[in-house]
């Protein structure tokens, strides 16, 4: 068990819907990191926050929005989903976000878009 | 552009050793993780490298050539749990228009490892 916990643990919607994955990172740390992975792609970086401020941002669609809160639990946002949304994502955190970081994952959300 | 190559996949024997490889080409480096994932699950954290040579922790170690852009884990005395997705990821710059920008770590597709009596 990492520390991270994630919610909920599977989902399945429709097409057009919206959702709200949940993330809490490991107690101390200030960092947030969402990853998705499909399975024909390995893990791609979304976007991270560090102590309610983005900090990088990486292959996010438009349709997606992350933001972090003052108690550094961090929520992503998924709206007018496609088939191609269905995918695991996964939530990771670190202590400082700083070059020798290390990044503990959550077990995942599953999502499946029908 | 970035890109992180690993093999797809491997088979090997309990009880022996086996390597497996990641070569990178990334802008900018700080640091390299091996992570170890099991179908479904998330990705374990396994080691890091951000200087030349190997680093030792237990059953499991890593090396790193930052010129050559190579790294490779190597699981000795190989268990049926050892079946799973292997990792491996880069830590590239920091990134920029950002005070202080974070860093994007770029996954490789993974070597899954097929341990067989």
């Amino acid at each position: 068990d990492s520390g991270v916990t994630q919610t909920p643990k599977h989902l399945i919607t429709a097409t057009g819907q919206r959702v709200t994955l949940r993330c809490s990172p490991r107690s101390g740390d200030l960092s947030v990191y969402w990853y998705q992975q499909s399975l024909d792609q390995g893990l791609q970086f979304l976007i991270q926050y560090y102590n309610g401020e983005e900090r990088a941002k990486g292959n996010i669609l438009e349709r997606f929005s992350a933001q972090q809160f003052p108690d550094l639990h961090s929520e992503l946002n998924l709206s007018s989903l496609e088939l191609g949304d269905s995918a695991l994502y996964f939530c990771a955190s670190s202590g400082t976000g700083g070059t020798t970081d290390t990044q503990y994952f959550g077990p995942g959300t599953r999502l499946t878009v029908l | 552009g970035q890109n992180i190559d690993q093999p797809t996949e491997m088979t090997a024997t309990e009880g022996a050793i086996v390597q497996i490889n990641c070569t990178y080409q990334t802008s900018g480096f700080n640091g390299l993780f091996w992570y170890q994932q099991h179908a479904g699950e998330a990705p374990t954290f396994l080691s890091y490298n951000v200087l030349d040579g190997l680093e030792e922790k237990g059953r499991f170690s890593s090396f790193l050539s930052r010129s050559k852009g190579y790294s490779y884990l190597l699981l000795k005395e190989l268990q049926m749990k050892d079946s799973a997705s292997y990792l491996c990821a880069v830590r590239g710059s920091r990134e920029l228009g950002r005070d202080p920008g974070g860093f994007k770590t770029i996954f490789g597709a993974g070597t899954r490892l097929f341990v067989k009596a």
